[in-house]
């Protein structure tokens, strides 16, 4: 069960669209369509924004997307706003009623 | 109104264990996956475990059910007081890398796919555990 990779950090402008990827294998990410992503900013609980890969939570702004390709997962902020600046991770299932988190992700808008 | 309300801090030393306690309103236990995720200082989250009412190879609702990770198989138990609707995380053997957040989380509804559970939409406020001497 080790973690899904994301990458360190990412980073933008206000405006500007990034995209988080989450790679797994094809044993947790590859196999199931239920996977999730969460923001977390500092000193508080995660959040969910993303879930069934897709779908968003109501409340959940249309600028937050999530799709999935192969192994990998990913998550774009498009219209990257201030408050997007947090970290982020991606979850999946992984077989035999267990689940995994992404390494996370920290996001700074420039 | 639903929530979930953590037991306080606690500090204990290696090799010691520790009950954290979940209080689940709002029939949370009888109808969600809860589930435990800590996230050591500074670090990412990690997923522990879960504990529902019935799930996977029985799929049959009213019986308590539990999976763990890998990592926490020989030192954590899930279980829940069925008078008060609170549900306990014990960890034992305590170490210092033991040190952090634990969140009691709520899952899916138990009416989706197992392989939906791991969608965390309702955290409790935390509870911080410090393992030192």
């Amino acid at each position: 069960q080790s973690a899904l990779t994301q990458p360190r950090s990412v980073s933008g402008s206000p405006g500007q669209s990034v995209t988080i990827s989450c790679t797994g294998t094809s044993i947790d990410v590859g196999t199931f369509n239920y996977g999730s992503w969460y923001q977390q900013h500092p000193g508080k609980a995660p959040k969910l924004i993303i879930f069934d890969v897709s779908e968003r939570p109501s409340g959940v702004p249309g600028r937050f997307s999530g799709s999935k390709s192969g192994n990998t997962a990913s998550l774009t902020i498009s219209g990257l706003q201030a408050e997007d600046e947090a970290d982020y991770y991606c979850c999946s299932y992984a077989g035999s009623y267990t689940y995994v988190f992404g390494t996370g992700t920290k996001v700074t808008v420039l | 109104q639903e929530q979930l309300v953590q037991s306080g801090a606690e500090v204990k030393k290696p090799g010691a264990s520790v009950k954290v306690s979940c209080e689940a309103s709002g029939n949370i236990l009888s109808n969600y996956y809860i589930h435990w995720v800590r996230q050591a200082p500074g670090q990412g989250l990690e997923w522990m475990g879960m504990f529902n009412r019935g799930f996977g190879i029985t799929a049959n609702r009213g019986h308590d059910s539990t999976a763990y990770a890998q990592k926490f198989q020989d030192r954590v138990t899930m279980t829940r007081d069925t008078s008060t609707d609170t549900v306990y995380m014990e960890l034992r053997s305590l170490r210092s890398d033991d040190t952090g957040l634990y969140y009691c989380v709520r899952g899916a509804s138990l009416d989706r796919p197992i392989a939906a559970a791991g969608t965390f939409d309702f955290w409790g406020q935390g509870t911080l555990i410090t393992v030192s001497s």
